[in-house]
């Protein structure tokens, strides 16, 4: 069974810097692009940034929000997909997703993220 | 960016009644949107992909239809398990921009 389990969501102040990591499994991880799709609290889905596959050149997209600030990475021998971000604030406090995205659509269960001071 | 608008943003509902949400995209994107549903606490999944495509699993009550700037997510006969809160993304460039969520409540 194909499962991502998010981590390393954390309170943190304004101007901080945090990794978030996706450990996948069940699946082949090294072919799959991966994105990171973060929600607010109450808020809608918003899409972080995408990786895609190695084997399709690995670059990496961004949201105008993070441009700059966060850098997505994957290390394929642990099956594992980051999110470093820097520079955090205020307006980053959310749920943070990793996923697969259709028509695979695996989703980890989120980690949080609160940025306060 | 493309911009993705959802109508209505919530609406009521009784199980039975047959429910349409609607989003448009702010250029063409073709065919290259996807449809999720989301219960509180829990982790989005997608209900359909290039805009009709129904995702495994998912019942046959939900479909939807659309291309180019107009979609449709129809559910024909609302579930007590259908209340939930819909989205739709647009996969056709980057970013990949979601809609603000439309909330199905139960009337």
């Amino acid at each position: 069974e194909a499962q991502l389990v998010e981590s390393g969501g954390d309170l943190i102040k304004p101007g901080g810097s945090l990794r978030l990591s996706c450990a996948a499994s069940g699946f082949t991880f090294s072919n799959a692009w991966m994105t990171w799709v973060r929600q607010a609290p109450g808020k809608g889905l918003e899409w972080v940034g995408r990786i895609k596959s190695k084997i399709d050149g690995g670059t990496t997209d961004y949201a105008a929000p993070v441009k700059g600030r966060f850098t997505i990475s994957r290390d394929d021998s642990k099956n594992t997909l980051y999110l470093q971000m820097s520079g955090l604030k205020t307006e980053d406090t959310a749920v943070y997703y990793c996923t697969t995205g259709p028509p695979d659509d695996y989703w980890g269960q989120g980690t949080l993220v609160t940025v306060s001071s | 960016d493309i911009q993705m608008t959802q109508s209505p943003s919530s609406l009521s509902a009784s199980v039975g009644d047959r429910v349409t949400i609607t989003c448009r995209a702010s250029q063409s994107i073709s065919t290259y949107l996807n449809w999720y549903q989301q219960k509180p606490g829990k982790a989005p999944k997608v209900l359909m992909y290039a805009a009709s495509s129904l995702q495994s699993g998912v019942p046959s009550r939900f479909s939807g239809s659309g291309s180019g700037t107009d979609f449709t997510l129809t559910i024909s006969s609302l579930q007590p398990e259908d209340f939930a809160t819909y989205y739709c993304q647009q996969s056709y460039s980057t970013p990949r921009t979601f809609g603000q969520g439309t909330k199905v409540e139960i009337k």
